[in-house]
């Protein structure tokens, strides 16, 4: 079946560090994935929408300096998450969208739980 | 706008107990609806999804109906078993163009925890 990895599963880092996460689809092509935040026994918030070959779509309230995203290919998406802060603490979990399948849903990875000290 | 709302959990049942964790939708057109399933430490897995009114997804023994009528997708199992202690979310696509999906809509989520 379809399988999204996301790399790291865990980091933890010092304030002010920027922070890389990858989210590749390893047996299909995407030309759109997502990318959501969780915060503790809270659901999913939807951050951007990545899109290969062109500008993420933020969602209102996302800073999109903050929050750098890059679809370099059909297979690989990155969030960079710059200057991390206390604040910036979370669970990030990506998803992808096979192209050209429109009827299948969206396939998440296991998601990234980033530590800010 | 769209939304999704999940009865609040925790829900602590006991192995054999029959399930049902509501769900209900706000939204324009026709969207898809979906359950997902996070497990401890873990990314979201689908569990069931269904994309027209009165489809019933059905997966590992769990179930859920489409309702337009009452604009409800109620997750139901009959007998749980530990291995099922996780967060449930309901979600649904705020886009369906010709059967595409746009980004999800998800619920608060509603904990889960089986006792033997």
């Amino acid at each position: 079946g379809a399988v999204v990895s996301q790399h790291p599963s865990w980091v933890i880092c010092k304030s002010g560090t920027s922070v890389k996460i990858e989210c590749r689809s390893l047996d299909f092509q995407a030309t759109t994935m997502f990318w959501y935040r969780q915060f503790p026994k809270q659901s999913l918030m939807l951050m951007a929408t990545s899109n290969e070959g062109s500008k993420a779509t933020y969602e209102q309230g996302v800073e999109k300096d903050k929050f750098l995203i890059n679809h370099a290919s059909l297979t690989l998406s990155t969030l960079t998450v710059t200057s991390a802060h206390p604040e910036d603490s979370s669970f990030y979990i990506c998803s992808a969208w096979p192209a050209g399948r429109v009827s299948q849903p969206q396939h998440f990875g296991d998601g990234t739980r980033l530590s800010i000290l | 706008g769209n939304s999704v709302t999940q009865m609040e959990g925790p829900v602590t049942l006991s192995e054999e107990a029959f399930l049902t964790i509501n769900c209900t939708y706000t939204a324009t057109g026709y969207p898809s609806l979906f359950w997902y399933v996070q497990y401890p430490g873990e990314g979201l897995q689908l569990l069931l999804k269904a994309t027209k009114a009165d489809d019933k997804g059905s997966n590992k023994g769990f179930e859920a109906t489409y309702r337009k009528e009452t604009t409800s997708f109620h997750l139901e199992k009959g007998s749980v078993q530990v291995s099922d202690s996780a967060v449930y979310f309901c979600a649904l696509s705020d886009q369906n163009y010709g059967g595409s999906q746009g980004n999800l809509i998800f619920g608060k989520g509603t904990k889960l925890s089986v006792k033997p």
